[in-house]
């Protein structure tokens, strides 16, 4: 299986901050990755993939960026409604395993 | 509108079995692949198996199979997460999600509202 490692696990920020969430595979996975936003108590929300793709509807201050075994999620000017946790999934083959998961909270 | 409606909260004991189902609409259901992901209290989400529904061609991850079974009935749009016997480690959110290939890669971009499984004596 590849693992998927995110970091940090947690990280608190102000409204309007810029974030930065990192999430590296344990082998070379091109472009395969997938990032979601979920909050409590509801299902995980596309917001990127193929790494930089915006799935539509999403906001354009999140971005996507890497390939192979690093990748990035970076939020801009941190809205209220993006406080919740990040997820990272690789496509590149079976089972399609996810990072643990970052939260984003409130400073 | 594409939609993925999944099926109601279930409290189980130990040793029972239990089918959980999530039904497609708005779209053509045997053109994209069913999902299911696992969500046990308080952690990350653990990809379980993938089903094309057009014939029920099924793939599981290690770490699930022979604990479940995936299933699809093509004529009700309506795919399946079943146990024979439950264990108290069952008890998660279970969610559903339509995959949509793309360049050679798959997203998911739907997903169905949930279901919780308890497992309890």
């Amino acid at each position: 299986d590849i693992q998927m490692t995110q970091s940090p696990s947690s990280l608190s920020a102000y409204v309007g901050d810029r974030v930065t969430i990192t999430c590296r595979a344990s082998q070379n996975i091109i472009n395969y990755l997938n990032w979601y936003q979920q909050k409590p108590g509801k299902a995980p929300k596309l917001l990127i993939y193929a790494a930089s793709s915006l799935q539509s509807g999403v906001p354009s201050r999140f971005s996507g960026g890497g390939s192979g075994t690093d990748f990035t999620l970076t939020i801009g000017d941190l809205q209220p409604e993006d406080f919740a946790t990040y997820y990272c999934q690789q496509s590149y083959n079976t089972p399609r395993t996810f990072g643990q998961g970052t939260k984003v909270e409130i400073k | 509108e594409v939609q993925l409606v999944q099926s109601g909260a279930e409290v189980k004991q130990p040793g029972e079995s239990l089918r959980i189902s999530c039904k497609g609409s708005g779209y053509s259901f045997t053109s994209y692949w069913i999902n299911w992901v696992r969500q046990m209290p308080g952690k990350g989400l653990e990809w379980m198996g993938t089903i094309d529904p057009s014939d029920s061609y099924t793939i599981y991850s290690p770490s699930f199979q022979g604990h479940v079974a995936i299933s699809a009935d093509k004529s009700i749009s309506t795919a399946y997460l079943q146990w024979s016997s439950l264990k108290a480690s069952d008890t998660a959110m279970y969610f559903c999600a339509r995959r949509r290939p793309v360049d050679g890669s798959v997203y998911y971009d739907y997903w169905g509202q949930g279901t919780l499984v308890t497992v309890s004596s």
